[in-house]
């Protein structure tokens, strides 16, 4: 099992450019996550999906987008990268059924700077 | 409004200097409360998760307990490779996907 894999670990973007995180889990968790992480900061959520095909908002979702064609891969698009998109971005994957709890296994993360 | 505080910010600690991290939450319900630890560059990694008061559970030098208002995270004679910083999460009732994190304390065992 490699569980949560990101690409790329680093990268660096001028201010307008757009790229795509990549995120796959083969955990056959139902739901995936993605967080940025800021310092001095808790994790902030972007987005989040229930399963393929179902995508939804999160706190701080602006300047973002996502989609799940498939329950291992949940990529993250930034769309015209500005500064403030500058942060570590994290995915993360449960296995949740109402009423219950599950751990969320996170990625080792993607660093961004957006210069 | 459900929130998590976690407390102190920062930690520096004797190598064999047992201390207590403390995360205060409040929520309408509780599913599970989680610890994480996080080393640098890297991403969180899951410790324990605790369902109900009373509950402890225990890993080597880490031992970690749950009341209704707050939990802790007791380190017993700590070692440097202890260093990191500590994550508490809780998945409150209110809303099946959502998770909510402490901004972590920073432990640094010195040698």
């Amino acid at each position: 099992n490699a569980g949560v894999t990101q690409t790329p670990k680093f990268r660096i973007l001028k201010i307008g450019q757009s790229m795509t995180l990549q995120c796959a889990q083969d955990m056959n968790h139902n739901y995936m996550y993605w967080y940025r992480q800021d310092p001095g900061m808790g994790l902030k959520l972007i987005y989040y999906s229930v399963g393929a095909g179902i995508t939804d908002k999160g706190e701080v979702p602006n300047g973002y987008n996502v989609s799940r064609s498939t329950t291992e891969d949940f990529p993250l698009r930034l769309e015209l990268a500005a500064p403030s998109q500058t942060s570590v971005y994290f995915c993360a994957s449960s296995y949740l059924t109402a009423p219950f709890t599950d751990t969320q296994y996170f990625g080792p993360g993607t660093r961004l700077t957006v210069l | 409004e459900d929130q998590v505080t976690q407390s102190p910010e920062a930690l520096r600690l004797q190598e064999g200097e047992s201390s207590s991290l403390n995360c205060s939450y409040t929520v309408s319900g509780l599913r599970g409360l989680f610890w994480y630890r996080q080393d640098p560059g890297k991403g969180p990694e899951f410790l324990f998760t605790l369902y109900s008061a009373g509950e402890e559970k225990e890993k080597e030098r880490l031992k970690a307990t749950l009341t209704k208002k707050e939990s802790f995270l007791h380190i017993t004679a700590p070692k440097p490779e202890d260093s990191a910083t500590y994550l508490c999460a809780v998945h409150p009732t209110s809303g099946t996907y959502k998770y909510i994190f402490g901004t972590g304390t920073r432990l640094k065992v010195l040698a």
